[in-house]
């Protein structure tokens, strides 16, 4: 069965400029999560889709937007570019929530998307 | 507000035990424990869902103790494979749905032979 897929791997933008970073989940999962990880920061929750609705949003500024489309694949944009966006961006999916007693399941994360902003 | 993971880092031998600490200021529904090696994606290795709770995985178990809202993780007789970067992420009680996990900085861990 194949990982989640997350395109592309790596990615270098200037300040000011927008990118729009791919996810193609499991297959049967349908919901997609999104986190920033930083060596400053760890990992910070960045939103979560399921069934092309966005279910939670984390503290980012508004620059920071996602979709999910009907085949369950997600993006995420980053737009007006800052230095500090520079990070690998992640990517992760679950099944379908309420199977289990955890809100958030078990997250199956993609290698992620390397973003350097110059 | 992140958890608070100690230690920042730990160099162990091989055969050797460790401990890591995730510990948060808010009442918690569940910890998560993920492992995540050098250029590659973190792995999912338990959740913690009822205070007191203790699950295993292979040599790594850990425990859950709701009136501290703090996780431990223990591995037992380290093996080089366990070398790489322990995350615990949390959910609280503040959301109505799923919130996301908050995840701690990090727990560097190295395994000397």
């Amino acid at each position: 069965k194949a990982g989640v897929t997350q395109t592309p791997r790596y990615l270098i933008k200037t300040r000011g400029q927008q990118v729009t970073l791919s996810c193609s989940p499991i297959s049967g999962h349908r919901s997609v999560s999104w986190y920033q990880q930083t060596p400053g920061q760890g990992l910070q929750f960045l939103f979560e889709y399921f069934s092309e609705t966005q279910r939670n949003k984390g503290n980012f500024p508004g620059r920071f937007s996602g979709r999910q489309f009907s085949n369950s694949r997600s993006e995420m944009n980053v737009s007006t570019l800052e230095l500090g966006d520079s990070a690998l961006y992640l990517c992760a999916s679950t099944p379908s929530v309420g199977q289990i007693a955890s809100r958030t399941g078990e997250l199956f994360f993609g290698e992620g998307s390397r973003l350097t902003v110059l | 507000q992140q958890p608070v993971q100690s230690p920042q880092a730990v160099i162990l031998r091989e055969g050797e035990d460790a401990v890591i600490n995730c510990s948060s200021s808010k009442a918690l529904y569940s910890v998560h424990w993920y492992r995540q090696k050098h250029g590659e994606a973190p792995v999912f290795l338990m959740i913690l869902l009822k205070g007191g709770e203790q699950k295993g995985h292979e040599k790594i178990s850990a425990s859950f103790n709701e009136k501290k809202q703090q996780s431990s993780l223990y591995l037992t007789a380290s093996q080089l494979s366990y070398s790489g970067t322990y995350f615990c992420g949390t959910e609280d009680y503040s959301g109505g749905g799923a919130d996301g996990l908050t995840f701690g900085k990090g727990t560097h861990l190295i395994i000397q032979p």
